[in-house]
């Protein structure tokens, strides 16, 4: 079964960096997923496109302080120089025939 | 620019039906899959069921919670993808929003590249 694994919550300081990660389900290693960012009161944002062998494809307008990264079944959201505005839920996704499958979101707390 | 404008939400009883309506523009949306995905109040998102374009078949395929009780489709002549949604629960109250996969080419889709803002089903008594 696909599934996709997220720590519920996540802190770091203004300025700081921040490594966020999801997890596939055993067997699905080879999957790419993407993910995406959701604002308070605002609709969720893609940010990226995240494959297994670690390159990344950004959306459009997203900043280069946001990176991904992979390594075997953990796929990585980076995201440097943290400001106030980076607080938010991030939420990872994947996809396999016929499915669309969401990860359970990290809230991320700038301090 | 892309925009996608979702429309319809409300409130309705339990049993009820509703259509979802989601226009789109700025975009080749004839060769775009097409997603909904809802997210009840203060939890975190669920994909509903996607629709291919119909150069890749046109094929539909819905989440178990709503298969059989929500259908997606598409027109696009007008540039526009819908839900409807019968049997309606309690537990379908959300916020329900439109996406893009855009990827060129079947094996390119999957991301959601874009995501309208939403709107608001209420199912109660």
């Amino acid at each position: 079964q696909l599934v996709l694994t997220q720590s519920p919550s996540a802190s770091a300081s203004l300025g700081a960096s921040v490594n966020l990660t999801c997890t596939l389900s055993s067997g699905h290693s080879s999957y790419g997923i993407a993910w995406h960012q959701q604002q308070p009161e605002k609709g969720p944002r893609y940010l990226m496109k995240v494959n297994s062998d670690g390159s990344h494809n950004k959306g459009d307008g997203i900043p280069d302080r946001f990176s991904g990264s992979s390594s075997g079944a953990d796929r990585y959201l980076t995201i440097s120089s943290l400001l106030s505005e980076d607080e938010a839920d991030y939420y990872c996704q994947t996809w396999g025939a016929g499915i669309r499958v969401f990860g359970g979101g990290t809230k991320l707390t700038v301090l | 620019e892309v925009q996608v404008v979702e429309s319809g939400g409300g409130l309705v009883k339990p049993g009820g039906a509703l259509r979802l309506s989601c226009a789109a523009s700025g975009f080749s949306f004839n060769n775009a899959w097409m997603s909904w995905v809802r997210q009840a109040p203060g939890k975190g998102l669920e994909w509903v069921g996607r629709i291919k374009s119909k150069i890749d078949g046109g094929a539909t395929d819905h989440a178990a919670p709503v298969r059989g009780r929500f259908t997606i489709s598409r027109d696009d002549s007008k540039n526009t993808l819908y839900l409807q949604m019968n049997s309606l629960k309690t537990e379908d109250t959300a916020v329900y929003y439109c996406t893009t996969e855009r990827g060129l080419g079947p094996a390119a889709k999957g991301p959601f590249d874009f995501w309208g803002q939403g709107t608001l089903v209420s199912v109660s008594s």
